[in-house]
């Protein structure tokens, strides 16, 4: 089953609106991550949050994390034009080989 | 710094034709290696892992194989390829400096027809 769920699976804003995407997950987690994709491109690694942690900035984004729920949450503010694409929560269940389990992810599309 | 490169870009084989995708990472060494299939452009779905030469685990029962032949090398194979091969494959690294954070490739395109 999978292990992170994104919503809403599409987000359509104006430029310069906050862009928030949510995730919720099932089992225990060490961290979770959310990675960026371009259409047709490879992933690029975001921002990591750990399960000790409840908050985290990185330039416009804003990670939360609420264990308690199983959830997650993604906040881009000021988008641009350029933060359209696909985002993706990944949790890291702390395996020894490093499995990351992805969710379905949100297709945000900032609208110029 | 570390790269990884993933090739073919894209490519178009029959069903029953035979399949080589390969990625090579650069600048780090004993990384573990994966590869990943995305269909639909949603979701990511682990098919192999590596954590060094010679070992592969599959996570999923299916068409493709995995080899690991040298350190930084990572070959996804089908000696038979069906319609729902189809997908943007992603190869991807992480090593024990890059912590719990995976990086990927730029994917190849697979289409079967």
């Amino acid at each position: 089953s999978q292990q992170g769920e994104e919503d809403p699976q599409a987000l359509s804003i104006q430029e310069g609106e906050n862009a928030t995407m949510n995730c919720s997950y099932k089992t225990s987690i060490n961290n979770l991550q959310w990675y960026r994709q371009n259409s047709g491109r490879g992933l690029v690694h975001l921002i990591l949050i750990r399960s000790n942690e409840r908050e985290k900035h990185s330039g416009r984004l804003r990670v939360t994390l609420d264990t308690s729920k199983k959830s997650s949450s993604l906040l881009i503010t000021a988008s641009r034009a350029a933060d359209t694409a696909s985002y993706f929560c990944a949790t890291f269940g702390g395996t020894s080989y490093g499995k990351l389990t992805f969710g379905q992810g949100t297709i945000l599309t900032v609208h110029p | 710094s570390q790269t990884i490169h993933q090739w073919p870009a894209t490519l178009v084989q029959p069903v029953g034709s035979p399949l080589s995708l390969e990625c090579t990472v650069e600048g780090t060494s004993n990384p573990n290696l994966y590869w990943y299939r995305q269909a639909a452009g949603r979701g990511l779905q682990l098919l192999f892992y590596s954590v060094g030469i010679g070992q592969i685990s599959s996570e999923v029962p299916q068409n493709l194989s995995a080899s690991r032949p040298q350190d930084r090398q990572f070959i996804l194979s089908s000696k038979k390829l069906l319609l729902s091969d189809s997908g943007f494959y992603l190869c991807a690294w992480r090593t024990r400096l890059s912590g719990n954070t995976i990086y990927f490739g730029e994917g190849s395109w697979l289409t079967v027809v």
